[in-house]
């Protein structure tokens, strides 16, 4: 089955310690990138990856890492998380500039 | 820059009427459009997308949309609503010059019995 996989699903933390969170595809997907939702926002965009090693900012970049080692992996890493990330993020992953995302069932993060 | 906007935070329908969510987009060159739907605890779905070609597009669930280039409109219809429609529905617009994904905020669709 076609899908994007992210963990962990829920996370609760403390201001200051480092965390990360998973994404892998399983459709060959060039194309992947970090969406952060908020209640009257939509969806934001994190970062980006057209290919491995290729990696750019998005809209929302301040406060988070990314690195692109594996066609199939895609970690978002926060390394000194803030309250003001608390948020629900959703990895994607796009086979062609063109094509629709497919989502993953995203991760309902909270700084406290 | 390229932007999407849905008016409405919120759309109220009865079930088996038809429904309408708006969006309207700007971009500086042709749009691909995009229209996906999110069920609660769960991630995005896409419905359908206008890249080129005919104006009214078909997609998942009975959905439909119209690109209409003079309102730089790409509305979501369906003839005959249903409760388990009820989700929250995003559009987004990419610039097919080679811009970012941009999302509209969302509309709440809610389909009472």
């Amino acid at each position: 089955e076609a899908q994007v996989t992210q963990n962990p699903r829920y996370l609760i933390t403390v201001t200051g310690k480092k965390l990360t969170v998973t994404c892998s595809q399983n459709m060959n997907h060039e194309y992947m990138s970090w969406y952060r939702q908020d209640p009257g926002l939509g969806l934001r965009q994190i970062y980006y990856s057209m290919n491995v090693e290729v990696t750019d900012k998005g809209d929302v970049p301040e406060g988070y890492k990314v690195s692109r080692k594996e066609k199939r992996n895609f970690p978002l890493i926060l390394e000194s998380p803030s309250p003001n990330q608390t948020s629900l993020y959703f990895c994607a992953s796009n086979g062609s500039p063109t094509g629709e995302l497919f989502f993953g069932e995203g991760s309902r993060l909270t700084v406290l | 820059a390229q932007s999407v906007a849905q008016p409405e935070d919120q759309v109220n329908v009865a079930e088996g009427n038809p429904l309408t969510v708006k969006c309207t987009y700007s971009v500086s060159g042709n749009p691909y459009l995009f229209w996906y739907v999110q069920y609660p605890n769960r991630g995005l779905q896409f419905l359908l997308k206008y890249i080129t070609g005919d104006n009214l597009v078909k997609g998942s669930y009975g959905f439909e949309a119209e690109f209409n280039k003079s309102q730089t409109s790409f509305h979501l219809k369906k003839p005959s609503a249903l409760v388990s429609d009820s989700a929250l529905y995003f559009c987004a617009v990419r610039d097919g010059q080679g811009g970012k994904l941009i999302f509209g905020q969302g509309t709440e669709l809610s389909v009472k019995p």
